[in-house]
């Protein structure tokens, strides 16, 4: 069974700084298996990134996936207002990390 | 645009079983896998099961002996059936559609609370 372990647990940033999530697995992934997600109070959890890199319809292009192997990595190049919520990596369609929450500094 | 709907009770005793009703709008549920998804208050997401629209059902395995996953094509619609549930079940579900190792598309999600 893949776990996956997000770091930071929590990341505390300012609007338009950059902000730099990780997500490792316990064994090597496809890039095909990687997803990202965001979910803000509320709501349902909205897809991010899928295939590690590629970005969901309608994601503004600030958000960026990268990594393969074991380390994947989500990159938020100028954080915007509506950008300070929690987000999750997850694998093959079902294993979630236990997510970053990003927070306003 | 596909949209999804969960339906079911809000309370569920101790012991009894959970059920929950997906349906599917905007587009078929035929061709795709079907999953539902849990998140206790505060804290991250746990995936319960996925479904794809033949029938074949796939349980994470911490949850497989309390789980049924079944679809109904007729009717665009899945459902989840978790059997002895206890207070630890209390959870937000959220149905989701699975497409090529992802979940693109949500419900709203339904708060589920276990109490006598």
């Amino acid at each position: 069974e893949v776990v996956l372990t997000q770091s930071p647990g929590t990341l505390s940033l300012s609007p338009g700084e950059r902000a730099t999530l990780s997500c490792r697995a316990s064994q090597t992934l496809s890039n095909e298996y990687l997803a990202w997600y965001q979910q803000r109070p509320g709501q349902p959890p909205r897809l991010l990134i899928y295939g590690a890199s590629s970005r969901a319809t309608g994601i503004p292009d600030r958000f960026s996936g990268s990594g393969s192997g074991t380390d994947f990595t989500l990159t938020i190049s100028r954080l915007a207002p509506e950008d300070f919520a929690v987000y999750y990596c997850q694998q093959y369609g079902t294993t979630f990390a236990q997510g970053t929450r990003l927070e306003i500094k | 645009q596909v949209q999804l709907q969960e339906s079911g009770p809000g309370l569920v005793k101790p012991s009894e079983t959970l059920s929950l009703t997906c349906n599917v709008s905007g587009g078929s549920i035929s061709g795709y896998y079907w999953s539902w998804i849990r998140q206790p208050p505060g804290k991250g997401l746990e995936w319960i099961a996925y479904i794809y629209y033949n029938g074949s059902p796939y349980y994470n395995p911490s949850l497989k002996s309390r789980v049924t996953i079944l679809v109904d094509t007729s009717k665009n619609q899945f459902s989840l059936n978790l059997s002895s549930v206890t207070a630890a079940d209390t959870a937000v579900y959220y149905c989701a559609r699975r497409s090529s190792f992802k979940f693109d598309y949500w419900g709203r999600g339904t708060l589920v609370t276990v109490s006598s």
